[in-house]
């Protein structure tokens, strides 16, 4: 069974752009969820979709979103890139949202903001 | 806000040494604990987990141990070898998935 894959791996963009990054989850899983890794922060919750409907959002500005497509694939889109918003961004899909639903995480997107 | 503080940021442990790695948690509404251990360019992969009805569990060389009065856990890596030098993440979150809080990490560097 193929893992979450997540695309680009790699992107440089330069401040006040915008992007969007797409994460396909492990087949039959519902539940994707997104996370902000960095250094200083470390993994931050960014939201978590289940059957296209967001369920939980973390605390992060509007200029964060994100979608949920009838196949469970999920893109989320950044706006006005900020220079803090350089980062590695982690999916992670799921079966279901509950304890015994382990959750799977993909490479990351890795995204520089000049 | 850091809700879930995780100890130390970074370990050096002997081949065959114990690593200890220590979290504590501020809501009590957490009521599900899981461990992910990260390698360079991988994503997290879940090691372990516990609820707080439990006060340890172990797999294989990996052990949880849970203080619910003190809102504090903590992983046990016994033996520790080479392969499990990677970086640490202890985690909470309420009823499953939803929202999960990760602490910091803890990158274990595991020496012969």
């Amino acid at each position: 069974k193929a893992g979450v894959t997540q695309t680009p791996r790699y992107l440089i963009k330069t401040r006040g752009q915008q992007v969007t990054l797409s994460c396909s989850p492990i087949s039959g899983h519902r539940s994707v969820s997104w996370y902000q890794q960095t250094p200083g922060q470390g993994l931050q919750f960014l939201f978590e979709y289940f059957s296209e409907t967001q369920r939980n959002k973390g605390n992060f500005p509007g200029r964060f979103s994100g979608r949920q497509f009838s196949n469970s694939r999920s893109e989320m889109n950044v706006s006005t890139l900020e220079l803090g918003d350089s980062a590695l961004y982690l999916c992670a899909s799921s079966f279901g949202q509950g304890i015994s639903d382990t959750q799977y995480f993909g490479p990351g997107t890795r995204l520089t903001v000049l | 806000q850091q809700q879930v503080k995780q100890s130390p940021q970074s370990l050096i442990v002997q081949k065959g040494g114990i690593s200890i790695i220590n979290c504590a948690y501020e809501n009590t509404a957490f009521d599900y604990f899981p461990w992910y251990q990260q390698f360079p360019g991988k994503g997290p992969a879940l090691l372990i987990a516990i609820r707080p009805d439990v006060s340890e569990k172990k797999e294989g060389r990996f052990t949880i141990s849970f203080n619910k009065s003190a809102k504090q856990f903590s992983l046990h890596i016994m033996d520790s070898q080479p392969g499990d030098s990677a970086t640490y993440f202890c985690a909470a979150s309420i009823g499953g998935y939803q929202k999960v809080t990760f602490g910091i990490g803890t990158k274990l560097q595991v020496i012969p």
